[in-house]
């Protein structure tokens, strides 16, 4: 199974400012999940990013994969105080395992 | 996205008590449901993979025996702590593989169970 790892573990900017996550992973992958979990809440799905794709955007959220160095990044642009929450990565189909995740804090 | 819940969203028990969770993938039939727990500030940690009509796969360290995982239809399973303790006091989560669109995991909104 694979896992991935985020980094930096916490971020803290202003509002309207981007905020940048990076995650790396071990083996090879079908696909790469980033997803966000407000405190005491479950994970929601934010964007998924195939091996062959490099980049892709969703709205606000940039994703870049870069498969020969087995990481990815998440631009969270313009970003505002409800995007305060922790990030996490996630690799694999047969399972999904999760790193200890990048808390964003974005003050007003 | 795809839809799953969980019932309850909370429980408080008195220890040597069993607690059911259910998870549900409400718009999507899900052969695999995953079983995750989360202490304060920490990671998700997998519990074990439950596949449908199979037996479910615990991780090391996960006792089968305490915690039961029964996945009898394509949108349920469950999660049975026994015998609860304190220390069995946690965020539980579960999510669904939606095999229409990529096997992208759709998360339940957890349970919180407290042992006293």
């Amino acid at each position: 199974s694979q896992q991935g790892e985020e980094d930096p573990q916490a971020l803290s900017i202003q509002e309207g400012e981007n905020a940048t996550m990076n995650c790396s992973y071990k083996t090879s992958i079908n696909n790469l999940q980033w997803y966000r979990q407000n405190s005491g809440r479950g994970l929601v799905h934010l964007i998924l990013i195939r091996s062959n794709e490099r980049e892709k955007h969703s709205g606000r959220l940039r994703v870049t994969l870069d498969t020969s160095k087995k990481s990815s990044s998440l631009l969270i642009t313009a970003s505002r105080a409800a995007d305060t929450a922790s990030y996490f990565c996630a690799t694999g189909s047969n399972d999904m395992r999760f790193g200890a995740g990048t808390r964003l804090t974005v003050k007003p | 996205g795809a839809v799953v819940s969980q019932h309850p969203s909370w429980v408080i028990c008195k220890s040597g008590t069993s607690v059911k969770i259910e998870c549900r993938s409400l718009d999507f039939q899900a052969t695999t449901m995953f079983w995750y727990r989360q202490f304060p500030k920490q990671s998700l940690m997998l519990m074990a993979t439950s596949n449908e009509g199979s037996k479910a796969t615990y991780e090391q360290g996960v006792e089968k025996d305490k915690f039961l995982i029964n996945h009898a239809s394509l949108t349920l399973s469950t999660l049975t702590v026994t015998s609860a303790h304190p220390e069995d006091s946690s965020f539980y989560i579960c999510s669904a593989r939606d095999p229409r669109r990529e096997e992208t995991q759709y998360f339940g909104p957890g349970t919180r169970l407290l042992v006293l």
